[in-house]
């Protein structure tokens, strides 16, 4: 089983740049996420959705878009880069009581 | 909203000694709790939760967690660690099931 699956897994930008990190999960999960890893700060929500169409803000939004046209697939968007976007990015998809975890994408923005 | 604390950032511990990871939340209202792994270069995976039931939760590998309600904890245990086990170690508190808040994470090492 493929579960959550992420591209790329790993990404290097130039400040300004844009870019976009794709999820895809095959469990039929209404709920995706998207957080950032950080050293010393755990993961950090960025928005996550509640089911297809649908998009919510976490803790740490700005700088970030998402979209969700198809319930399978949440991607992640970067319109213009920063160095503080430096990251190590991870999706997830939920159902009740679990968190399903892809492997994680490092972005580095120069 | 909900926070959660894990005492220790680092834990290094000899090969077949025990350890426990501390983690405490803060909340007034029940939670789900979870333990989460992740492994060097790898995402995270889930060790045990607590959805309700007996307070003592059993999980892969060996390790166990007991929820503490009048103290707001749960702590991770293992009786006897392996070289394998080195790690970083989430905890995670849910109220509603489908939202997660996470610690900052523990690193344990386990030397041999």
């Amino acid at each position: 089983n493929a579960g959550v699956t992420q591209t790329p897994k790993f990404r290097v930008l130039k400040t300004g740049q844009s870019m976009t990190l794709l999820c895809a999960q095959d469990m039929n999960h209404e709920y995706m996420y998207w957080y950032r890893q950080d050293p010393g700060m755990g993961l950090r929500l960025i928005h996550y959705s509640v089911g297809e169409g649908t998009t919510a803000k976490g803790e740490v939004p700005d700088g970030y878009n998402v979209s969700r046209l198809k319930k399978q697939n949440f991607l992640l968007g970067l319109e213009s880069a920063a160095p503080s976007q430096t990251s190590v990015y991870f999706c997830a998809s939920s159902r009740v009581g679990e968190l399903f975890f892809g492997e994680g994408s490092r972005l580095t923005v120069l | 909203a909900q926070s959660v604390t894990q005492l220790d950032s680092q834990v290094p511990v000899f090969e077949e000694a025990p350890v426990e990871l501390r983690c405490n939340y803060s909340s007034s209202v029940s939670v789900y709790l979870f333990w989460y792994v992740q492994y060097p270069n790898q995402g995270l995976q889930l060790l045990l939760k607590y959805l309700s039931g007996s307070t003592l939760v059993k999980g892969i590998n060996g390790f166990e967690a007991e929820f503490n309600k009048s103290q707001t904890s749960f702590h991770l245990r293992k009786p006897s660690v392996h070289i394998s086990d080195t790690a970083e170690y989430f905890c995670a508190v849910s109220p509603t099931g489908n939202q997660f808040y996470f610690g900052t994470g523990t690193s344990l090492t386990v030397i041999p």
